[in-house]
C-alpha cells in the first residue's frame, strides 16, 4: 500500500519569502512522485515529476523539488514566493501502475504582500 | 493542443436525482481516469479505462455510479441516486498510456456538482 502524507494545510508566505511545501510518502518501492497545482475552479496542472533520474527536480514557475529515500520524502521549495502562486498545492505517488495517481490533501498557500 | 473538455462546469441537483457528466480526451490518449474530489481533500480515482475497456475500478461505488468510454474515445460518468455526500469537483484526465504514468497526463478543469 502507498500513502502521501502532507504537513499543513494552509501555508502563508510572504511576498519574496521561501516557500516550503513538505510531502512524506510511504512506499515498499521508490514510485513515482509529482507536484501538482490548482488554481481556483480550474484543474491540476503538473509542476514537476519524479521518476527515478535526478533526485533534484526542477518544475516549472521556479520550484523545484528533491527526492529523499532515506527520508521518504519529496519536499516543494521556490526562493521567492510570487502573488501568483497564491493556490493550492498537491503531492501525488504512483507506482508506475498506469497512470493510478494516490494524491495527499493538499497545502493552500496564501502570499501576503 | 486543445486540452481535456468536460461539461458541464457546474451542475446543481436534488438528492436522489440523477446526473450525468461528460469528458472528451485530448485525441490519441488512450488512457481516461475519473476522479472526485471533495472541497478540502485531493482527488480521489473512482475509474480508469484503457480505450473502452476498464482497468481499475475499485473505489467507484456501483450502486450509484456508473461510467462508459464508448469506442476508446468520449467518457460519461453517471451517479444515480445522487446523495448529499456526492457534493463534490468530479475531474476527468487522459493520458497515452503505459506503465510509467507521465506520458501527457493532463487534467480537465472540471465539473463542480453541488447536491441539495
Amino acid at each position: 500500500a502507498q500513502s502521501v502524507t502532507q504537513l499543513g494545510s494552509h501555508v502563508s508566505v510572504s511576498e519574496g519569502a521561501l516557500v516550503l511545501l513538505r510531502c512524506n510518502y510511504s512506499s515498499s518501492v521508490p514510485p513515482y512522485l509529482f507536484w501538482y497545482v490548482q488554481y481556483p475552479n480550474q484543474g491540476l496542472q503538473l509542476l514537476l515529476k519524479y521518476t527515478s533520474a535526478a533526485t533534484l527536480v526542477k518544475g516549472i514557475n521556479g520550484f523545484e523539488a528533491e527526492f529523499k529515500k532515506s527520508e521518504t520524502s519529496f519536499h516543494l521549495t521556490k526562493p521567492s514566493a510570487h502573488m501568483s502562486d497564491a493556490a493550492e498545492y498537491f503531492c501525488a505517488v504512483s507506482k508506475g501502475s498506469w497512470g493510478k495517481l494516490q494524491f495527499g490533501a493538499g497545502t493552500q498557500v496564501v502570499v501576503t504582500p | 493542443e486543445a486540452g481535456v473538455a468536460q461539461s458541464p462546469r457546474y451542475k446543481i441537483i436534488e438528492k436522489r436525482q440523477s446526473v450525468a457528466f461528460w469528458c472528451n480526451p485530448i485525441s490519441g490518449h488512450a488512457t481516461l481516469y475519473w476522479y472526485q474530489q471533495i472541497l478540502g481533500q485531493g482527488p480521489k480515482l473512482l475509474i480508469q479505462f484503457q480505450n473502452n475497456g476498464v482497468v481499475d475500478d475499485s473505489q467507484l461505488p456501483k450502486d450509484r455510479f456508473s461510467a462508459e468510454r464508448l469506442k476508446g474515445v468520449d467518457s460519461t460518468l453517471k451517479i444515480q441516486p445522487a446523495k448529499l455526500e456526492d457534493s463534490a469537483v468530479y475531474l476527468c484526465a487522459s493520458s497515452l498510456g503505459g506503465p510509467a504514468p507521465d506520458y501527457g497526463y493532463t487534467f480537465g478543469s472540471g465539473t463542480r456538482l453541488t447536491v441539495v
